[in-house]
């Protein structure tokens, strides 16, 4: 089955920092979704990629789908508490129509 | 007016027990989902309805039957609870085919003691 790998599995910055986790997957994708997950709720999704090569904004977020089709970056610049959770992936293959396989989360944490 | 909704969002019950979580959403979606969360935070998914029809249906031992009465409920229900049943249950739902973006209820946390 598909495999993703996402890293890093946590870490640890300062306010202010910009950070970046990135998945890669053993197959191709057609889609990258990239989620936030807060403590106690479900997974709210951030940003959505479609196309090999795109790379997409959302306020401070920013992800871009790689030119191969198996990996995908997230950035956040200047990091703020609020940013505190957890980060997933998840890719939807060429032929799972609707099914999105889930990297195993990045956990942040952002010290004031 | 929450989209997708879950309940309980608690359930504590013991082993041997059968239970029931119950999903809605009002985003007339297509597609709904039922994933685990387990204690390492991993996410995987559990069963997938279009339209009411099981399209996908994981490695999921018989005890756990979802059942879909129409395109906006997808309930999960549970027999002879273990305790490697315990985990976080979210529900999702989707726009279906090729757009998989997901909203996920809030979770339903289940401990079997």
């Amino acid at each position: 089955g598909q495999q993703l790998n996402q890293s890093p599995q946590s870490m640890f910055i300062q306010e202010g920092e910009d950070v970046s986790m990135n998945c890669t997957s053993s197959s191709i994708f057609n889609t990258w979704l990239w989620y936030k997950q807060d403590p106690g709720e479900g997974p709210v999704l951030l940003i959505a990629l479609y196309k090999a090569g795109e790379l997409t904004s959302n306020g401070r977020l920013t992800a871009q789908f790689g030119i191969t089709r198996k990996d995908s970056f997230l950035n956040i610049s200047a990091s703020i508490p609020s940013d505190v959770g957890i980060y997933f992936c998840a890719g939807q293959g060429v032929a799972n129509a609707g099914k999105s396989t889930f990297g195993d989360g990045t956990t942040l944490t952002v010290k004031p | 007016d929450t989209a997708v909704s879950q309940t309980p969002k608690y359930l504590v019950t013991q082993m041997g027990n059968d239970k029931s979580i119950k999903c809605e959403q009002n985003l007339g979606h297509d597609t709904m989902y039922w994933y685990k969360q387990d204690s390492k935070k991993f996410l995987k998914i559990m069963f997938s309805y279009n339209n009411k029809e099981l399209i996908i249906n994981e490695t999921v031992p018989n005890r756990f039957s979802p059942k879909s009465p129409d395109k906006a409920h997808l309930n999960l229900h549970i027999n002879s609870l273990e305790l490697g049943d315990s985990a976080v249950y979210f529900c999702a739902s989707s726009q279906g085919g090729a757009n998989s973006e997901a909203f996920f209820g809030q979770g339903t946390r289940l401990t079997v003691v």
